[in-house]
C-alpha cells in the first residue's frame, strides 16, 4: 500500500527566511504532485515531477524529486505572506489509479 | 479557474437524508476523482472513474455511490446521511487514461461542495 508522509505537519516560519518541507513516500514512483490549499478553498496544482532529479521553480518555491530515496522536497525563499496556506504533496503510484495525499503541511508565514 | 465545476457549493440536510453532489470534469478530460476532506481525515480518496467506467475506489463507504455518464460529468450519492459525513467534497479531473502518467495524471480540482449533515 502506497503512503505518502510529509514533515513538518505545521510551520511557522517569520517573513523573509527560508525553509523546506519534505515528502516521503513508501513505494516506487517517478510522479509526485505538489498542490497549494488556502483555508476553505480548493486545491491548486503548483509543480509536477516526472523524474528522478527533476528540479520546478515558480517565485519563491521550489521542488524537487529524488526517487531513489523516494523524496521530494518543497523550498521556500524569503517566505512572504501569501505563501501562507497549506502545501500538499501527492504521488502518482499506479498508472493513476492510486493517487494518493500526503497528510498536508500548514504554512503561516508570519509579519 | 481549474475549469471543474461542481454543483452545489453548499448543501445542508439531515441525519438520515440522501443527497447528490454534480462534477463536470475540464473539457477533453477524461478521468474524474472524488475526494472527502475532512478535518480528522484530511483528503481521502474516494473513486475514480475513467470514461465512464469505475477504475479505482479508495475508502468509500457501502452508503456512497457514484457513477460518470456518457457526457462525463459525474455524480456522487451519499445516503443514509450521519453527521460524520460532513465535509468539503472535491471532484477532480485529468485528461489521462489508466495506464498513463505523468502530466497526463496531474489533475484539476473543481471548487468543491461543503456537506453538513445535522
Amino acid at each position: 500500500e502506497l503512503k505518502v508522509e510529509q514533515n513538518p505537519l505545521f510551520l511557522s516560519m517569520q517573513e523573509g527566511k527560508n525553509y523546506t518541507i519534505y515528502c516521503n513516500y513508501s513505494t516506487t514512483s517517478d510522479r509526485l504532485y505538489w498542490y497549494r490549499q488556502d483555508p476553505g478553498k480548493s486545491l491548486e496544482s503548483l509543480f509536477v515531477l516526472l523524474s528522478n532529479g527533476a528540479v520546478k521553480q515558480e517565485g519563491r518555491l521550489m521542488a524537487s524529486l529524488d526517487t531513489k530515496a523516494r523524496l521530494s522536497t518543497l523550498h521556500i525563499t524569503a517566505a512572504v505572506h501569501d505563501l501562507s496556506a497549506t502545501y500538499f504533496c501527492a504521488v502518482d503510484g499506479n498508472y493513476g489509479q492510486n493517487f494518493v495525499f500526503g497528510p498536508g503541511t500548514r504554512l503561516s508565514v508570519l509579519p | 479557474d481549474s475549469g471543474v465545476t461542481q454543483t452545489p457549493k453548499h448543501l445542508i440536510t439531515a441525519t438520515g437524508q440522501r443527497v447528490t453532489l454534480r462534477c463536470s470534469p475540464r473539457s477533453g478530460d477524461l478521468s474524474v476523482y472524488w475526494y472527502q476532506q475532512s478535518l480528522d481525515q484530511g483528503l481521502q480518496f474516494l473513486i475514480h472513474y475513467y470514461n465512464g467506467e469505475e477504475r479505482a475506489k479508495g475508502n468509500i463507504l457501502e452508503r456512497f455511490s457514484a457513477q460518470q455518464f456518457p457526457d462525463l460529468h459525474s455524480e456522487l450519492n451519499l445516503s443514509s446521511l450521519e453527521l460524520g459525513d460532513s465535509a468539503l467534497y472535491f471532484c477532480a479531473s485529468s485528461v489521462g487514461s489508466p495506464i498513463s502518467g505523468g502530466l497526463y495524471n496531474e489533475q484539476f480540482f473543481g471548487p468543491g461542495t461543503r456537506l453538513t449533515v445535522l
